[in-house]
């Protein structure tokens, strides 16, 4: 058990549709990753956030969006979904930037 | 696009045997990290190099990083069917805009017969 919690575990949702995915993160980790796993993109890093502030970002999309609450757990939200969107997400902590990252177990996004 | 390259992109090694993974990258980095990841599941930490190490050893594990050719391996060594899996290396940025960003590569799958 990494101590990082990813709900919900499994999600399945029509497209169009809007989806929050929550992660807390390790007791004391001040830092939030976000990544989509999927077959054809392999592991994508969408965001990262350092103590409620937005420290990074990759590829994420428009339609998608996060934040990191001053309790520092952090949610990411999916909207207009599409078919494609169907993957697997990731949340990680870490203490510091540019420190091992810890990796929840998971989100995994169908879309229908 | 991914920062990472692994190569092998799989292996298929007998118990016993050692496996070596590499893992190219293209930019500058703070630390180059190496993850397994069992199917489907969540990530798991193996160990970290910092740009100003060479090597490093975590029990079984051994990794180098030779910055100069932006490239490290991991070498497993007495391998297990328990350390099927797949290994990813990940690059995390010195400074700028992408200041702790970690960038994984695309895996190496590794399959160990018993």
């Amino acid at each position: 058990d990494s101590g990082v919690t990813q709900t919900p575990k499994h999600l399945i949702t029509a497209t169009g549709q809007r989806v929050t995915l929550r992660c807390s993160p390790r007791s004391g980790d001040l830092s939030v990753y976000w990544y989509q796993q999927s077959l054809d993109q392999g592991l994508q890093f969408l965001i990262q956030y350092y103590n409620g502030e937005e420290r990074a970002k990759g590829n994420i999309l428009e339609r998608f969006s996060a934040q990191q609450f001053p309790d520092l757990h952090s949610e990411l939200n999916l909207s207009s979904l599409e078919l494609g969107d169907s993957a697997l997400y990731f949340c990680a902590s870490s203490f510091r930037v540019n420190t091992e990252a810890f990796f929840g177990q998971g989100t995994r996004l169908t879309v229908v | 696009s991914q920062q990472g390259e692994e190569d092998p992109q799989a292996l298929s090694i007998q118990e016993g045997e050692n496996a070596t993974m590499n893992c190219s990258y293209k930019t500058s980095i703070n630390n180059l990290q190496w993850y397994r990841q069992n199917s489907g599941r969540g990530l798991v930490h193996l160990i970290l190099i910092r740009s100003n190490e060479r090597e490093k050893h975590s029990g079984r594990l051994r990794v180098t990083l030779d910055t100069s050719k932006k490239s490290s391996s991991l070498l497993i060594t007495a391998s297990r069917a328990a350390d099927t899996a797949s290994y990813f290396c990940a690059t995390g940025r010195p400074g700028g805009t992408s200041y702790g960003k970690l960038t994984f590569g695309q895996g190496t799958i590794l399959t160990v017969h018993p």
